[in-house]
C-alpha cells in the first residue's frame, strides 16, 4: 500500500512571497489532516478534511493559508504571503475515517524556509 | 490554561536499558491517547493507542500507561536497542472529530 505523498520535499521562497504543497493521502482514506510542525515542536494542526468538507480549521491563519481538497482526494495548502515565522515543516497526513481512536498515516513533510 | 508537555530534556540510555519517557496533560479531557515515533527528516510514525479507561497497553517491547486521575501517560521501551534512538511523540486524541493534539516531543539516544 503506498503511502501519503507530498511535493515538494523542500522549498525556499523570500518573505511576501505566495507558495503551494500538494498532498495525495492513502488511497481510501476520507480524512486528510494539514499539519505545521516548527523546530522543536510537536505538529500543530491547521486544517482538517472530512472527503471535501473542512472539519475544522480553527488554527488555519485565512488572512494568508488557505486548503483546499477537490473531489475529496488530493489537497494543496497554499500560503499567500509567507512570513519569516512560517518557516517549518508541513505534515499532510490522512486516516480512514474521522473520529476518535483513527491512526492517522504522515507523509514525509514539505520542509520550508523563508527567507 | 490548557498545556501537553513531555521531558524536556533528551533522554540518553544504554542499550538494553528501559526507556521511559512521560507526557503530561493539563485542562484536556482526551478519550484516547496516542504515541508516534518521528525520525528525523520524517513525518511522525503511530506506535500505541490506549483508550482512557484502560491503565496499560503493551505490543512487544512497548508500554503505555495511562492515568486520567494523574493525566499524565508514561511510554517505555524495554531492552533499547540503538535503532530506537529517535523523537517520540505523545498525542491527546479529542472526543470531537479524532484531533489530535500533539506535545512537544522527546528526543531519545540509545548508546551501544
Amino acid at each position: 500500500e503506498a503511502g501519503v505523498a507530498q511535493s515538494p520535499r523542500y522549498k525556499i521562497i523570500e518573505k511576501r512571497q505566495s507558495v503551494a504543497f500538494w498532498c495525495n493521502p492513502i488511497s481510501g482514506h476520507a480524512t486528510l489532516y494539514w499539519y505545521q510542525q516548527i523546530l522543536g515542536q510537536g505538529p500543530k494542526l491547521l486544517i482538517q478534511f472530512q472527503n471535501n468538507g473542512v472539519v475544522d480549521d480553527s488554527q488555519l491563519p485565512k488572512d494568508r493559508f488557505s486548503a483546499e481538497r477537490l473531489k475529496g482526494v488530493d489537497s494543496t495548502l497554499k500560503i499567500q504571503p509567507a512570513k519569516l515565522e512560517d518557516s517549518a515543516v508541513y505534515l499532510c497526513a490522512s486516516s480512514p475515517a474521522a473520529g476518535y481512536s483513527e491512526t492517522q498515516y504522515f507523509g514525509p513533510g514539505t520542509r520550508l524556509l523563508v527567507l | 490554561s490548557q498545556k501537553i508537555e513531555q521531558n524536556s530534556e533528551a533522554l540518553n540510555i544504554q542499550e538494553g536499558k528501559t526507556a521511559t519517557l512521560t507526557c503530561n496533560y493539563t485542562n484536556y479531557s482526551p478519550a484516547y491517547l496516542q504515541w508516534y515515533r518521528q525520525d528525523p527528516g520524517r513525518g511522525p510514525v503511530f506506535l500505541l493507542l490506549i483508550r482512557e479507561n484502560e491503565k496499560e497497553k503493551r505490543k512487544e517491547r512497548l508500554k503505555v500507561t495511562f492515568d486520567t486521575t494523574l493525566k499524565q501517560s508514561l511510554f517505555h521501551i524495554t531492552a533499547s536497542q540503538p535503532a530506537d534512538s529517535a523523537t517520540y511523540l505523545c498525542a491527546l486524541d479529542m472526543y470531537e472529530g479524532g484531533k489530535l493534539i500533539f506535545g512537544q516531543g522527546t528526543e531519545l539516544s540509545v548508546k551501544p
